[in-house]
């Protein structure tokens, strides 16, 4: 119940188009959902959260979907770039408590150029 | 925003020695810090909790006497890999939560290679 399932495994894209990076979850007392980045050798970068409470967020070229009755959210990268290549995890946690991340496995993203 | 420093980046020890890996939140207090071990092309597994000016909170599997974490201020916790052996080799990843913000700021990893 504590795992965090993320799809595809790895990822190639064509300049300029669209990525999409799912992930699906079971616990449901999970409330934040945060999506990292991380380029070989370093530490992950936060790109972008949601809570439950909205269906969608958007930052610049990236956007979460967030769907609550099916337990999944997805990170969409609109107009991917060489530079986007890297490893994306998704994540969930509680908003109470040690608030301890549950990460998905990861996708590895590849944009050609 | 929210800057989280470990240092050293990489490190080569010989099997049976020690070695110390600090993690600092640069502007900001941290009460719960995060160890991670990674291994190359998997995703981040949680070792421990790390709360200031008390005991860490180890993940089932990690043995504590191996991976030793100490928090002693609102700033800094390191970890220390004791006796370390070949199969330690990893990256770690320390993260920190800035008040009562959720996103974690995560470090920027240290490369253990035990020869």
């Amino acid at each position: 119940q504590q795992q965090v399932k993320q799809s595809p495994q790895s990822l190639i894209v064509q300049k300029g188009g669209i990525s999409i990076i799912n992930c699906a979850y079971e616990n449901t007392a999970f409330d934040y959902f945060p999506w990292y980045q991380q380029f070989p050798g370093k530490g992950p970068a936060l790109l972008i959260a949601i809570r439950p409470d909205v269906s969608e967020k958007k930052e610049g070229r990236f956007t979460i979907s967030f769907n609550k009755s099916a337990k999944q959210f997805s990170l969409h990268i609109m107009d991917s770039q060489p530079g986007d290549s890297a490893t994306y995890f998704c994540a969930a946690s509680t908003t109470s408590g040690t608030y301890k991340y549950i990460f998905g496995t990861g996708t590895r993203l590849k944009v050609l150029a | 925003g929210a800057v989280v420093s470990q240092h050293p980046s990489r490190v080569i020890c010989k099997s049976g020695t020690s070695v110390k890996i600090e993690c600092r939140s640069l502007d900001f207090q941290a009460t719960t810090m995060f160890w991670y071990r990674q291994f190359p092309k998997q995703s981040l597994m949680l070792m421990a909790t790390s709360n200031e000016g008390s005991k860490a909170t180890y993940e089932q599997g990690v043995e504590k006497d191996k991976f030793l974490i100490n928090h002693a201020s609102l700033t800094l916790s390191t970890l220390t890999v004791t006796s370390a052996h070949p199969e330690d080799s990893s990256f770690y990843i320390c993260s920190a939560r800035e008040g009562a913000w959720y996103g974690y700021t995560f470090g920027s990893g240290t490369r253990l290679t035990v020869v």
